[in-house]
């Protein structure tokens, strides 16, 4: 059964660092999402991508964050200068183009920023 | 604002225990119901969606259903390998061109032998 897969599992950074989380979405789905949870917290919305363009973004999604589809199946999120409160799971989702909208989303990356 | 509450926080149950899981939303217009599950360290986990107020949808021990308020999450016979924590998640017709799900903050589900 295809599933979307994120690389690494664990990043460990230092506050200020860039950091640039990798996903690779389910092959024939067209609509690609990022969400964040923070330790003990709900799964928050960060950006949607369609398209090759962000289609809708959230107030946590600032100048130091971008997203990116650099070629066929990847979907990158990038951090330019990570804080401490960037710390957190960072899950990718993506879904088809039809009606049923269902998200499915890959295993996570845990972020850690000292 | 869309917005998702979920109840209880936590929930503990014997194995052969049914029990059920509640989630009320407010949204500007329903377009999804979403249930996850979610392990430990995990991602969400797609188990339904439910798209208007009648809806049923059952898998193995678990059967959502939906009104115009809330939606139950509902564990016929749980085992512990039901233990997780369940995530509610709704999408609105209004939240942009995305289709962005707001969760709330889980049902942390047990179950002892």
């Amino acid at each position: 059964e295809p599933e979307v897969t994120q690389t690494p599992s664990h990043q460990v950074t230092q506050m200020g660092q860039e950091v640039i989380l990798r996903c690779v979405p389910i092959s024939n789905h067209l609509y690609f999402y990022w969400y964040r949870q923070i330790l003990g917290q709900k799964v928050e919305f960060l950006v949607s991508f369609y398209n090759n363009e962000i289609s809708e973004k959230s107030e946590i999604f600032d100048d130091q964050f971008s997203v990116e589809r650099p070629d066929g199946s990847n979907f990158t999120l990038k951090i330019r200068s990570t804080k401490l409160e960037d710390s957190a799971m960072y899950f990718c989702a993506s879904r088809t183009q039809t009606r049923r909208n269902e998200q499915f989303f890959g295993p996570g990356t845990r972020l850690t920023v000292l | 604002e869309d917005q998702v509450t979920q109840s209880p926080e936590a929930l503990r149950l014997q194995e052969g225990e049914s029990s059920s899981l509640n989630c009320s939303y407010t949204v500007s217009g329903l377009r999804g119901l979403f249930w996850y599950r979610q392990d430990p360290g995990k991602g969400p986990e797609f188990l339904f969606t439910l798209y208007s107020a009648g809806e049923e949808k059952e898998k193995e021990r678990l059967k959502a259903t939906l009104t115009k308020k809330e939606s139950f999450l509902h564990i016929t016979a749980p085992k512990p390998e039901d233990s997780a924590t369940y995530l509610c998640a709704v999408q609105g017709i209004l939240t942009g061109g995305g289709n962005k799900l707001t969760f709330g903050t889980g049902t942390q589900l047990k179950v002892e032998l």
